[in-house]
């Protein structure tokens, strides 16, 4: 399967402990999102990757969220002292950037469904 | 800003027919993009189908097609011949040039009946 995956598919965690995801994009993808959905509502952006290069961060990430993507191919999203609002669907995207920068076709993962208590 | 609307939060469609599904957006870039996706109960957000700003003609893909009224601002995404399987949430995107600004509207639920 050479698709989006995300570990781990599910996490319960207690309220103040730190959690991380994980996401492979699809293999050639130069772009990588993350996202996070809570029920009944569309995707919300949190940021994105070019590369290596975290391009945009939403005002949505707080200090308590951070990304990486050390060698431009998985990246990770941690969140540290987790609170109960965290609770969520993060969901990872990627899509291969032209060299026109025209709008190219994102493929989600699976998401990761994240419980705090 | 990038602003995705969709008004109709549930549908019930029967077997067979085709459905229209509603997105407006606003956006003051000349050079945007709109997508849709499905999102079935497994989570998963599945490409559907894409329309560019400038696309002189309507983007098909098998049963989709997206009715693109450019300036209505509205970029509705029409299913013909449903199947039980179509049912799913179904969510309309905007990106403007380069997908340097994302939106996602609240999503239609869209249920078919035998």
């Amino acid at each position: 399967d050479t698709g989006v995956s995300q570990n781990p598919r599910h996490k319960i965690t207690k309220r103040g402990q730190n959690v991380t995801f994980r996401c492979d994009p699809i293999s050639e993808h130069n772009r990588l999102y993350w996202y996070r959905q809570t029920l009944g509502q569309g995707p919300e952006f949190l940021t994105y990757f070019q590369n290596e290069a975290q391009l945009e961060k939403s005002r949505l990430l707080s200090d308590r969220f951070s990304a990486e993507r050390p060698k431009g191919s998985f990246s990770t999203l941690e969140i540290q002292r987790t609170e109960q609002g965290d609770s969520a669907m993060y969901l990872c995207a990627s899509s291969l950037a032209s060299a026109g920068g025209t709008q190219e076709t994102q493929y989600f993962g699976p998401g990761t469904r994240l419980l705090v208590l | 800003a990038q602003k995705i609307t969709q008004t109709q939060p549930g549908m019930f469609v029967q077997e067979k027919e085709a459905v229209t599904l509603d997105c407006t957006y606003d956006t003051s870039d000349p050079s945007y993009g709109l997508f849709w996706y499905k999102q079935p109960s497994s989570g998963e957000m599945i490409f559907l189908i894409y329309q560019g700003s400038y696309d002189q003609q309507n983007a098909t893909e098998g049963r989709y097609s997206l009715n693109f009224q450019k300036a209505r601002k509205s970029a509705n995404l029409v299913i013909s011949a449903s199947q039980l399987g179509d049912s799913a949430m179904y969510f309309c995107e905007g990106a403007n040039f380069g997908n340097e600004k994302l939106t996602f509207g609240t999503g239609t639920r869209l249920t078919i009946i035998p």
